[in-house]
């Protein structure tokens, strides 16, 4: 299986300033790459498919990027909303393999 | 809108089996147009995915899960389910149901997930 790693952990920010998260594949999963957002009691939610395509309805202050095994997430100026936590996810072979997630928090 | 729901017991006893089910509406799985998939969250959050099953009755599964796992499918009800056997309190974790997009494989609805514990 394919695995995925992210970094940071936790990322601490404040209100209306960026962030910046990292997405690794162990191996190339061209642009097989999907960005979800949880947020507590809650289940992940869709937000980037395709490295770089925002799901319907996801504000274009969230941007993916990347391609191969080097993916990035950046959110521009960050929502009271926007705290949760962030995983990544490759589609390109099964099993589907997420990344262990990186918290967003309030700084 | 398309909604899922997971129901099943939330505990159940080591070396037993796991039993959920995800009911569907706003959508049909007969329609073949979507995968439907389980997937758990370990506790301090990992996601695993657990297989997927088409409406034919085909599946995939994680190979990691595959001796234990069996999924069926039901359109006359519009449900999906999950079978787990022999588990142990590593199988704790919130189960979560989920539709596998048209296209990319990625999960665009979800169940709110239900939490099961396996303990004596």
């Amino acid at each position: 299986e394919i695995v995925m790693t992210q970094s940071p952990a936790t990322l601490s920010v404040a209100l209306g300033e960026g962030a910046t998260l990292s997405c690794r594949a162990g191996q190339s999963v061209s642009t097989d790459l999907a960005w979800y957002q949880q947020k507590p009691g809650q289940p992940p939610s869709l937000l980037i498919f395709g490295a770089s395509t925002r799901a319907s309805g996801i504000p274009a202050r969230f941007s993916g990027s990347g391609s191969g095994t080097e993916f990035t997430l950046t959110i521009s100026s960050l929502e009271s909303e926007d705290f949760a936590v962030y995983f990544c996810q490759q589609y390109t072979e099964w099993p589907l393999t997420f990344g262990p997630g990186t918290t967003v928090d309030i700084q | 809108q398309v909604r899922l729901q997971e129901s099943g017991p939330g505990l159940v006893k080591p070396s037993q089996t796991l039993s959920l089910t995800c009911s569907v509406s706003g959508t049909a799985i007969s329609t073949g147009a979507h995968y439907w998939s389980w997937i758990r969250q370990l506790p301090g959050k990992g996601l695993e995915w657990i297989g997927y099953i088409y409406y034919s009755g085909s599946t995939s599964y994680n190979p990691s899960l595959e001796s234990r796992l069996i999924m069926s499918v039901d359109t006359s009800k519009n449900q999906f389910s999950l079978r787990l056997s022999s588990v142990t309190a590593a199988d704790t974790a919130v189960y979560f149901c989920a539709r596998v997009s048209g296209g990319a494989n990625t999960l665009d609805r979800w169940g709110q997930g239900t939490l099961v514990t396996v303990s004596s």
